[in-house]
């Protein structure tokens, strides 16, 4: 059965920054495209980047919205993806969700973030 | 970006009668290698989103038979033959076909 587990969200001060995690079982990490996406409080849903595959060298993509800011690496070692935050604005504050493969064939449970003086 | 624009963005619907949400791209999502990449899911409350269809009407497992995905091009469809109870919550399509992947809206069904 394929899993998804974020952590790592919490309650930051603007311009602080803070690591998410994303642990994947259920299936071969290397092989699967790995995804963040975030959800404002009662607000649509974002795309924020991505890993590629071992086929595809795991080069990361991200959105214009968070480039610069946010790095994306994983450790397949770990099976395991995640999405470090830097410089976070309050606009940050949402529910983000790690999924698998490009077109988000399943979802984690999410974890919040907060960002708020 | 790719615009997806979803209509209605709201819609109350009576137990067992039927719905349909509109997913309308500001450009063919009909890709070079032949398919189409629009995608719905589904997201009840409190939980996580949960993909529905791919590929405009591949289902994914454990959907029910009463939702259905359907159109081309530019223009797409999510139907629900007879809304149940569970079917409460967001709806969003999304896009693959042109970099950075984007969602529309969300369409909110509730029960009248």
């Amino acid at each position: 059965e394929v899993q998804l587990v974020e952590s790592g969200g919490g309650l930051v001060q603007p311009g602080g920054s803070l690591r998410l995690s994303c642990a994947a079982s259920g299936f071969i990490f290397s092989d699967h495209f790995m995804d963040w996406v975030r959800q404002a409080p009662g607000k649509g849903l974002e795309w924020l980047g991505r890993s590629r595959n071992n086929r595809d060298g795991y080069i990361i993509e991200y959105a214009a919205s968070v480039r610069g800011r946010f790095t994306i690496s994983r450790d397949n070692s770990k099976n395991s993806l995640y999405l470090q935050m830097n410089s976070l604005k309050t606009e940050d504050t949402a529910m983000y969700y790690c999924a698998r493969d490009g077109d988000l064939a399943y979802w984690g449970q999410g974890t919040l973030v907060t960002v708020s003086s | 970006d790719v615009v997806l624009t979803q209509s209605p963005l709201s819609l109350p619907v009576t137990l067992g009668q039927p719905a349909s949400i509109s997913c309308r791209s500001g450009q063919s999502l009909l890709h070079g290698d032949g398919n189409t990449y629009l995608s719905w899911f589904h997201q009840r409350p409190g939980q996580s989103p949960r993909r529905l269809f791919y590929e405009v009407s591949k289902r994914d497992s454990g959907v029910p038979l009463r939702f259905s995905g359907s159109g081309s091009g530019t223009d797409f469809t999510l139907r629900i033959s007879g809304v149940e109870a569970e079917d409460v919550g967001l709806y969003y399509c999304m896009q693959g076909a042109y970099w950075p992947q984007t969602f529309g809206q969300g369409t909110k069904l509730e029960i009248k």
